[in-house]
């Protein structure tokens, strides 16, 4: 069955600092990954998705995951910072082929120092 | 563009109630639909998906129903609230080609609160 893991519940950084969120994936086959970001008392928001191609995928807020099939891996990573990515992020994976389930990892609560 | 409407945003009921949570698209059209929970700590649960009028697909069994009476609209009921309904309640559609392989854009939510 597949699965994700997202090691690291709760990470504080300092705003200007750069970020990685770390995703481990367990699949049978080329997985879709997805992360999405999510801000208290709000729904989830699309980062970004990787179906196949490049490994390293740019999405929105200028946040970027980077696929490592040997580690199955994909972890988000941003340059720099800013106070208002404070909000808690969830990396996805699926479906399996004739299935429609996404399978998400528990989230991770990013927190950021002024 | 599409936009994904969830209502209400807050609801306070007591036990044994009844529930209804509707969920509407618009700017697609023969979407897949979904609802799920999300407990603190838990991650997200798929509780229903829907791939096309009156298909309803239950992923845990429970006190809740889904129904979709129009192609974009979902709904989520219960008969009897219990207090381990409580939560955050949030709809997701994709589109509806493939098998999903294509991202899911979620509502706001709402959050149930069971009395």
């Amino acid at each position: 069955a597949q699965s994700v893991t997202q090691p690291d519940i709760h990470i504080t950084v300092s705003e200007g600092a750069s970020l990685e969120l770390r995703c481990n994936y367990s699949y049978g086959a080329t997985p879709y990954l997805f992360w999405y970001v999510q801000s208290p008392g709000q729904g989830l928001q699309l980062l970004l998705k990787y179906f196949s191609g490049d490994t390293l995928v740019q999405g929105i807020k200028g946040f970027e995951a980077e696929f490592k099939r040997s580690q199955s891996s994909f972890n988000l990573r941003k340059p720099s910072v800013h106070w208002s990515d404070a909000a808690e992020y969830f990396c996805a994976v699926g479906p399996y082929a004739g299935s429609y389930q996404l399978t998400f990892g528990k989230g991770t609560k990013l927190s950021v120092i002024p | 563009s599409q936009t994904i409407h969830q209502w209400p945003a807050t609801l306070v009921q007591p036990v044994g109630s009844p529930l209804s949570l509707e969920c509407t698209v618009e700017g697609t059209s023969n979407p897949n639909l979904y609802w799920y929970r999300q407990a603190a700590g838990r991650g997200l649960q798929l509780l229903f998906y829907s791939v096309g009028i009156g298909q309803i697909s239950s992923e845990v069994p429970q006190n809740l129903s889904a129904s979709r009476p129009q192609d974009r609209q979902f709904i989520l009921s219960s008969k009897k609230l219990l207090l381990s309904d409580s939560g955050f309640y949030l709809c997701a559609w994709s589109g509806g080609w493939g098998f999903g392989n294509q991202p899911q854009h979620f509502g706001d939510g709402t959050r149930l609160s069971i009395l």
